[in-house]
């Protein structure tokens, strides 16, 4: 089935930095990637997808290209703020929908 | 459209007792899944089904754990003669379409605790 290597956490920031997490999958064919972010207390919630190669999900500023050749799916925000302290996982579609173990993510002011 | 919505949010079950966990899918989907989530841990895979049919129960124990989606109501995940580790929030998703190229929509989750 199809899986995902996250970049491993914590991850502590400053509030403004540039963020970077690290996602790369295998996969049979091509399926849709996706980004969920889960808040404190809260169920996953879906952050960005893109279904094709080359494709750009965006949302909150947050941005990811489906990049077929390296096969990675990276999550960037150029400027993160405190509210964005969440944990992250990368997904890409599978029979089944699993997630790995995702990225915590720490904001500080 | 509501979203997926789970109840009850918090359950506190004594040892040997039965839990039962609720999952309403959004409206227009017929997709379920089920995990289980430790304290800073990710999310465990427990089953997916679909209307009515177990797809995939690979995820779940070989005792005590069951689920069911019946063709009316709510989709259940059912833990017989619960155990101090069992003790953990368990969410539901739900999506329109097959996992491969249809977001899932997630509930607020369960949070068991067995004392």
């Amino acid at each position: 089935g199809n899986s995902v290597t996250q970049m491993e956490g914590p991850v502590t920031l400053s509030e403004e930095a540039f963020l970077t997490i690290n996602c790369t999958y295998t996969a049979t064919g091509y399926p849709s990637l996706f980004w969920y972010v889960q808040y404190p207390g809260e169920g996953l919630q879906l952050l960005l997808k893109a279904t094709k190669a080359d494709d750009k999900g965006s949302n909150k500023g947050f941005e990811a290209t489906y990049r077929k050749e390296t096969t990675s799916f990276h999550l960037e925000k150029g400027s993160v703020q405190v509210s964005d302290s969440a944990v992250y996982f990368c997904a890409p579609g599978n029979e089944k929908l699993t997630f790995g173990t995702g990225t915590r993510l720490t904001i500080i002011p | 459209n509501a979203g997926v919505m789970q109840n009850p949010r918090h359950l506190v079950r004594r040892r040997g007792q039965e839990a039962r966990l609720r999952c309403s899918p959004m409206k227009g989907h017929s997709h379920v899944y089920w995990y289980r989530q430790l304290p800073e841990e990710g999310l465990k895979f427990m089953v997916y089904l679909q209307k009515e049919n177990i797809i995939d129960e690979s995820g779940m124990p070989k005792e005590r754990f069951s689920a069911e989606f019946p063709k009316e109501g709510p989709s259940i995940l059912r833990i017989q003669q619960v155990v101090r580790g069992d003790s953990a929030a368990y969410f539901c998703a739900s999506s329109q379409g097959q996992p491969r190229n249809t977001e899932a929509f997630f509930g607020q989750g369960t949070r068991l605790t067995v004392v």
